[in-house]
Order: C-alpha cells, then structure tokens, then sequence
C-alpha cells in the first residue's frame, strides 16, 4: 500500500540495547526525517536526510543514527539506549514545505 | 536559535464556541508556516502559509501569517467534539525541508 509506515509500532528494550526502528515510504520522496515527540517540547527533530546517502543532523542527535542506503528506507538506531530515549518516535517523508507524517513507533527503555 | 511559540498551552471550550490559536516564531531564512492537527495518531496536515495577509480556509478552519510581527492564528468557529486534538504549528527554517516545531496547543471541545 502506498504511504508511509513504521515497525514496530511499540517497543520496549532495556538501558544499553541497541534497538532500530525502520521507517518505510512509497511516494519516492526525497526528504526523510525523524522525530521525536515529548510532552512539553512538541516534535523535535532528530535526524533528516535529503537523498539516499545523504543525511544531516537535526536538533537532537545525540544518540542516534543514522543511515540511507535507499530512498525508501531511513532506520533510526539507537545504538545503547538511555532512559531519556523513551519516547514517541515519528518518521515523515515529503518534498517541498509538506511532510507527511507515520503512524508513529512508542518505544519505552527501561 | 529557531523557535516556534504556541498558546495557549491548552484550552477547554463547547461545542459552537470559536477558538483561536496562535503561533509566534523567531526563525532564520523564514519560508513558510505550517499547521498540524495531531489526534491520537500522527499529525496531518492543514494549512501552509508563505505570505502576510493571506488567509488560508478550508471549512471551519481558517490561518492566516504576519511575517511582520513573526506570528500565525488558527481559528476554528462552530467548534465539534471532533475538533478536539493538539494543534501543532511548525516553521520551516533555513535550508533542507527542516521544521521547528511549537510545543502544540491541547484543544478539548465538551459536548
């Protein structure tokens, strides 16, 4: 189906794992990005990336990575994860001024 | 450093009241303003706006800017219970499709 999508929809991982969370899209957009959402401060970027292969930090990266080898697919890992990391993570793909955005990934690090 | 400004932070009304939300940013390289109505789910998307003085409407919604003061509303008239959600306005800023986004303002419509 057309759009974009997120797996897993929830996750719950421990203090020091590594988790990936994969983001999908179908429209061949150039831009990706990833989000992340927090009561209090809104949605705050993580990472962006305007082409396959081309990635760029965004207000808040440390933490995380990373990587498009397609123009599809944008994993964002966390490579140990932390407490503060809990959060909702969302991915959006768009092409000028309009993103849309994915169902959303809960993730929880205990 | 870019910042969007909501408020009010939340904001509890009945049905057929009519609301207004704003938005007030500081950004470098401005090219335009966007607004979102998040529910229980991801954000979609409502308005965009690039220029002072133009208002955008789509139903009971309606935005308009002012680049000169650095602010947007959102009204929303004959508010529904289903217009209950986080209204979220995002400021696309300097290069690269990037958005700073406000903290959201939480809309509760009572029946």
């Amino acid at each position: 189906d057309a759009g974009i999508t997120q797996s897993p929809r929830y996750k719950i991982t421990e203090t020091g794992r590594q988790v990936t969370l994969m983001c999908h899209q179908t429209w061949s957009h150039s831009y990706m990005f990833w989000y992340r959402q927090d009561l209090g401060h809104g949605l705050r970027l993580i990472y962006y990336s305007a082409a396959a292969d081309i990635t760029d930090k965004g207000e808040v990266p440390d933490g995380y990575v990373v990587s498009r080898s397609k123009t599809e697919n944008f994993p964002l890992t966390l490579e140990s994860a932390t407490r503060s990391q809990t959060s909702v993570y969302f991915c959006a793909s768009g092409d000028y001024n309009e993103q849309f955005f994915g169902p959303g990934t809960r993730l929880t690090v205990l | 450093e870019d910042k969007v400004v909501q408020s009010p932070l939340s904001l509890v009304v009945h049905e057929g009241d009519t609301v207004t939300l704003n938005c007030s940013y500081e950004v470098t390289n401005f090219r335009s303003l966007l607004w979102y109505k998040q529910e229980k789910k991801a954000p979609t998307f409502l308005f965009m706006l690039t220029s002072s003085g133009i208002e955008k409407k789509s139903g009971r919604l309606s935005s308009i800017l002012d680049k000169k003061e650095l602010f947007s509303i959102l009204n929303i008239t004959a508010t529904q219970t289903g217009d209950s959600a986080v209204y979220l306005c995002a400021v696309e800023a300097r290069y690269g499709n990037k958005l700073v986004f406000g903290a959201g303002t939480i809309l509760r419509v009572k029946s």
